[in-house]
């Protein structure tokens, strides 16, 4: 079993959807990553959260650290949108990041 | 915001011959770069921790005399890959540590003939 595991793997959803991306995992963290990755590869830092809730723009972010849980939450989507959004966590304040295999996230207009 | 440069962003080499990445961290100073490597529709896999000033702390079954990894200063750490392979094409990507979060670059698409 992953230590960061994402669901669903894949995504398609029509422009303006409401999208729901989750990450599920098993060991104790310090921090949770949310990352965007174009399909040229260029990677973005969305979010990094370690208790709450963040907000930025149509993005939100979300963490349960009893629950070991993250989702990452895009309102209206976009064409725009359509990437791979990856979560990573990382172990401790000094740890790597651990990171999920991703979510291929596809808008249509 | 920090950004953090890849150069080159695309190469093409022959089996055999040796490649240079560089990672530039261009607003703020970073003690710890990583690498990491990609293989298509794989997670980013990390190669190597480089501190600056120190020797790289390699990942198991990463070879260090291959992926040659030098932070001659707080704002760049470069990667060569020597002698290369074909099946070292890959998308690198290099990462620096702040404060309180991590930034990465653009990635460098290597391929090896």
């Amino acid at each position: 079993k992953n230590e960061v595991e994402q669901s669903p793997q894949n995504l398609t959803a029509q422009e303006g959807e409401f999208i729901t991306i989750n990450c599920s995992y098993s060991v104790g963290i310090s921090a949770l990553h949310w990352l965007q990755q174009h399909p040229g590869g260029g990677i973005v830092s969305l979010f990094m959260l370690s208790s709450g809730k963040k907000k930025h723009g149509r993005l939100i972010a979300t963490i349960n650290i009893q629950e070991k849980h993250s989702s990452l939450h895009i309102t209206a989507s976009h064409p725009r949108d359509s990437a791979v959004y990856i979560c990573a966590v990382r172990g401790g304040s000094q740890g790597n990041l651990i990171f999920g295999k991703g979510t291929k996230l596809s808008v249509k207009p | 915001g920090a950004v953090v440069s890849q150069h080159p962003s695309r190469v093409i080499c022959k089996s055999g011959t040796s490649v240079k990445i560089e990672c530039r961290s261009l607003d703020f100073q970073a003690t710890t770069m990583f690498w990491y490597r990609q293989f298509p529709k794989q997670s980013l896999m990390l190669m190597a921790t480089s501190n600056e000033g120190s020797k790289a702390t390699y990942e198991q079954g990463v070879e260090k005399d291959k992926f040659l990894i030098n932070h001659a200063s707080l704002t760049l750490s470069t990667l060569t890959v020597t002698s290369a392979h074909p099946e070292d094409s890959s998308f690198y990507i290099c990462s620096a540590r702040a404060v309180d979060t991590q930034y990465f670059g653009p990635g460098t698409r290597l391929t090896v003939l």
